[in-house]
Order: structure tokens, then sequence, then C-alpha cells
């Protein structure tokens, strides 16, 4: 039972690049959802799927697409990517469709560095 | 709207002392809240919630934290620190009328370090 998994763990990119980052998660949740972690400021949610085939922006979207696979694959796009998205972005699971009350389930993170 | 703040952003206490990690929010209706933690370079774990019920919450490793309406607050707390103890600890809040739908809202952080 390996919980969340995220590749890559570490990636550099020029302005302007593109990557997929990817998150698996093996509890068979139904949530899932991408964070960006920066210095000072906690995680702030850039989209979530609170069941397959659904998704919906967060607190900070604009740069970024998401693809809810199936139920256990969420993958996040930056299609061109900016110096201001230089950051960790964590991947999360839970069990249930909304994020009151429940536990919610990290990925070790991916750090990306934009050039 | 829901917000959180972690009062200190950095706290050291020696081995073996207590240890306080202060968290006040905001939120419009009932929430839930939740303390987690990070170690160096890793993902975040959940160390204890508050959903209605008790409101004294112990958590895992010794940890608690006591959910005091009238102060708006979630203080996290352990009698005795250990060296593992150090790592970054938040403080996040999630409300049943967020119209934003289904968001944590997390604090600042704050970095215990623990001195032998």
């Amino acid at each position: 039972n390996a919980g969340v998994t995220q590749t890559p763990k570490f990636q550099v990119l020029k302005t302007g690049q593109s990557m997929t980052l990817q998150c698996a998660q093996d509890m068979n949740h139904n949530s899932m959802y991408w964070y960006r972690q920066d210095p000072g400021m906690g995680l702030r949610l850039i989209y979530y799927s609170a069941s397959e085939g659904t998704t919906d922006k967060g607190e900070v979207p604009n740069g970024y697409n998401v693809s809810r696979l199936n139920k256990r694959e969420f993958s996040l796009r930056l299609e061109s990517a900016a110096p201001s998205q230089t950051s960790v972005y964590f991947c999360a699971s839970s069990q249930g469709t909304n994020a009151y009350q429940e536990t919610q389930y990290f990925g070790p993170g991916t750090r990306l560095l934009v050039l | 709207a829901q917000s959180v703040t972690q009062l200190d952003s950095h706290v050291s206490v020696s081995e073996g002392t207590p240890v306080l990690l202060r968290c006040n929010y905001s939120s419009s209706y009932s929430p839930s809240l939740f303390w987690y933690v990070q170690h160096p370079n890793k993902g975040l774990q959940l160390l204890l919630k508050y959903t209605s019920a008790a409101t004294l919450v112990k958590g895992i490793n010794g940890f608690e934290a006591e959910f005091k309406k009238s102060e708006t607050s979630f203080h996290l707390t352990k009698p005795s620190a250990h060296m593992s103890d150090a790592a970054e600890y938040f403080c996040v809040v999630s409300d049943r009328a967020n119209n934003a739908g289904n968001m944590l809202t997390f604090g600042g952080g704050t970095r215990l370090m623990v001195k032998p």
C-alpha cells in the first residue's frame, strides 16, 4: 500500500516550457487535490476533483490545468511555465467527496524550479 | 469566508519542556479544524482533527488541541517535547458553509525547533 505517489520528485524548467505532474493513489479515495506550497503561505489549493470525471478550481488555478484520468490518477499540467510557478507541489486524496471533516493524505511532493 | 492565523512562525523549545503552537481561526459557520505536521522534505501528515464532538482532541505522538469557540482558537500542545517533534506544523480550517466548495484553508505554518 503506497498511499499517494507523485512523479517527478524534482524538475527544472525554462520559462515557456510545459510539463505534467503525475499523482496516483491506491486507497480507493473519491477526492483528489493539487496544492502548491510557498514559504510563509501554507498550502494553497490549485484544483480538486471530488469524483472521477469532475474537476473544480481552487484558490489559485491560473496557469494550470488538470485531468482526473480515472479514480486513481489526477495530473496537473503547466502549459507555459513561468518563474512565479516555482514552488513545491503536493497531491492529496481523501475518502469522501467534501473536504469538511475529511482527513487528507498527502504525497511526498514535487519541487519545481522555473528559470 | 474562512481564514487561519498561526501566531508564531518559529517556536524553539528544549527537549523535555512543553510545546505550545498557537492558532486562531475565522469561520462563518461550524468549522472543522485540523493540525498537520510536515517533516523536512516530506508530505503532510494528520496530527489531529476537531469535527464538533469533544472540544479537547487527542492526536498522535502525545499532541492534543482544545477547540475554544469563544476565543476562536485551536492551540496545539504537548507536555514534553522530543527531538523527533522538530518539524513544521500547519493549522487548517474547513467550513461547511464554504461556497468555494471542497476547500481547506491553511495557516502559514509554525516551524518547531527542539534543542537538546
